[in-house]
């Protein structure tokens, strides 16, 4: 079953900040985030790793709360680069298993 | 040179037809992935392979089928293409985090865009 996102969209005035939150029904082990520009490939931004602490990618940083099965992945001061949509992709305990993806919120960021 | 490739980049076919999408990496990477995407449904995994030996049903394998010719190579195939298989298909690759088992990046191919009248 995919991870829930939220917000689904997302419009942003350059600077501010904003959260994009993903959540699952199974216990998870690891939290991938990706970002999609339009037309291109979802482009690897950080794994979160249960037990791990919170990464940071520029000034998108993110976390995982184990207990809730949910992360969330925060844009600090956003910049027009950050438009895009965002991808949360989760793995279940073993960690060999698949990564499974939500439905992607989709930011826009204008001057 | 892209590490991860996609042939064809566009196509258009009819329903009934037979389909084959090509991946092709130079990362050496022993993992690779087929997935759809669809507008408002994200990224959904059709099949994924571990080694030349692996292949694995992902969610959405029903009327899909994949061949690991070699470590660099996947290809997925629509044995009779339907309209409802118009999509985005991307190929991707990763490989296993020594320590830890669980995965590390995902590289993803430039997709290929496929459309079924």
């Amino acid at each position: 079953q995919q991870p829930v996102q939220s917000p689904q969209a997302v419009i942003l005035r350059e600077g501010e900040d904003a959260v994009i939150n993903c959540s699952s029904s199974k216990a998870l082990y690891s939290v991938h985030w990706y970002r999609q520009k339009h037309g291109e490939a979802p482009v690897f931004l950080m794994i979160l790793l249960k037990g791990g602490e919170q990464m940071r990618h520029e000034k998108i940083s993110a976390s995982f709360n184990e207990k809730k099965q949910q992360s969330s992945l925060y844009l600090t001061a956003s910049q027009l680069s950050y438009s895009g949509t965002y991808f949360c992709g989760t793995t279940g305990p073993g960690g060999y298993q698949k990564v499974t993806f939500g439905t992607g919120t989709k930011l826009q960021v204008i001057p | 040179d892209a590490d991860v490739t996609q042939t064809p980049r566009n196509r258009i076919t009819k329903t009934g037809k037979r389909i084959m999408l090509e991946c092709s990496q130079t990362k050496g990477h022993d993992r690779m992935y087929w997935y759809r995407q669809d507008p408002g449904l994200g990224l959904r995994l059709i099949y994924y392979s571990f080694d030349v030996k692996d292949i694995n049903k992902g969610e959405i394998s029903d009327g899909y089928s994949v061949s690991r010719q070699a470590q660099a190579k996947f290809s997925l195939s629509l044995e009779s293409a339907i309209p409802n298989q118009t999509a985005l298909y991307f190929c991707a690759t990763s490989d296993p985090a020594p320590r830890s088992g669980s995965y590390n990046e995902q590289f993803f191919g430039p997709g290929t865009r496929l459309t079924v009248l």
